[in-house]
């Protein structure tokens, strides 16, 4: 069974940074293409970005909202990818779910989510 | 890209079938077999149900299906029970991802 556990949500403000984590278990870590994304309270679901497996090699794609302030990495020894967020923005608040694409088009497993809170 | 289009909310009796659309454009939705689904229970994470336009995943079950005609996909759910009550997302890959608004299924 494929378990993915986020951490490091938490209250930031305006202007702020914080870095998520994802550690995953039960699946090929090393061949698996990995995404974030994202929930803002009482709202539906919102695609952040993906990183591609080492071999693809690492390719990283970002929806436009954060593209230049939010960046995914991975690190195959630790079963573990990053979303390292820079001058967060109120808009920026929501419950951050890690997936992962068992398909090129669909998640196929979903983490439980850390939330990020920035407000001042 | 904007927001699938989606209703917001579809209901039904216990035992009944219903439908859920989801509308795109010829770019997304209309490129054939990128389309999935998701199913939300509140305070829940997101559980897949249906990807590449038809196919489920193992240990879902078959009460639910996906179909696609041109720029819609429709999430059919048969025999509709209390555990289906729940929110449900489309999905669309076309380079980037892009998430319907979401349709609340409320059973009577």
């Amino acid at each position: 069974e494929v378990q993915l556990v986020e951490s490091g949500g938490g209250l930031v403000m305006p202007g702020g940074s914080l870095r998520l984590s994802c550690t995953a278990s039960g699946l090929p870590f090393n061949d698996a293409w990995m995404s974030w994304v994202r929930q803002a309270p009482g709202t539906g679901l919102e695609w952040v970005g993906r990183i591609k497996s080492r071999v693809d090699p690492e390719t990283t794609d970002y929806a436009a909202p954060v593209r230049g302030r939010f960046t995914i990495s991975r690190d195959d020894s630790k079963n573990t990818i990053y979303l390292q967020m820079n001058s967060l923005k109120i808009e920026d608040t929501a419950l951050y779910f890690c997936s992962w694409l068992g398909t090129t088009t669909s998640f196929h497993s979903w983490g439980q989510g850390t939330l990020v809170t920035v407000s001042s | 890209q904007s927001a699938l289009t989606q209703p917001a909310s579809v209901s039904g009796s216990p035992g009944q079938s219903i439908t859920i659309s989801c509308t795109g454009t010829t770019s997304d939705v209309g490129n054939y077999n990128v389309v999935s689904w998701y199913q939300q229970h509140p305070g829940k994470a997101p559980k897949l149900m249906i990807y590449e336009g038809s196919k489920r995943p193992s240990g879902v079950s078959n009460r639910f299906s996906g179909s696609q005609s041109d720029n819609t996909a429709t999430l059919t759910i048969s025999g509709l029970q209390a555990e289906d009550e729940a929110d449900y997302y489309c999905c669309s890959y076309a380079g980037n991802f892009v998430f319907g608004i979401g349709t609340k299924v409320t059973v009577l």
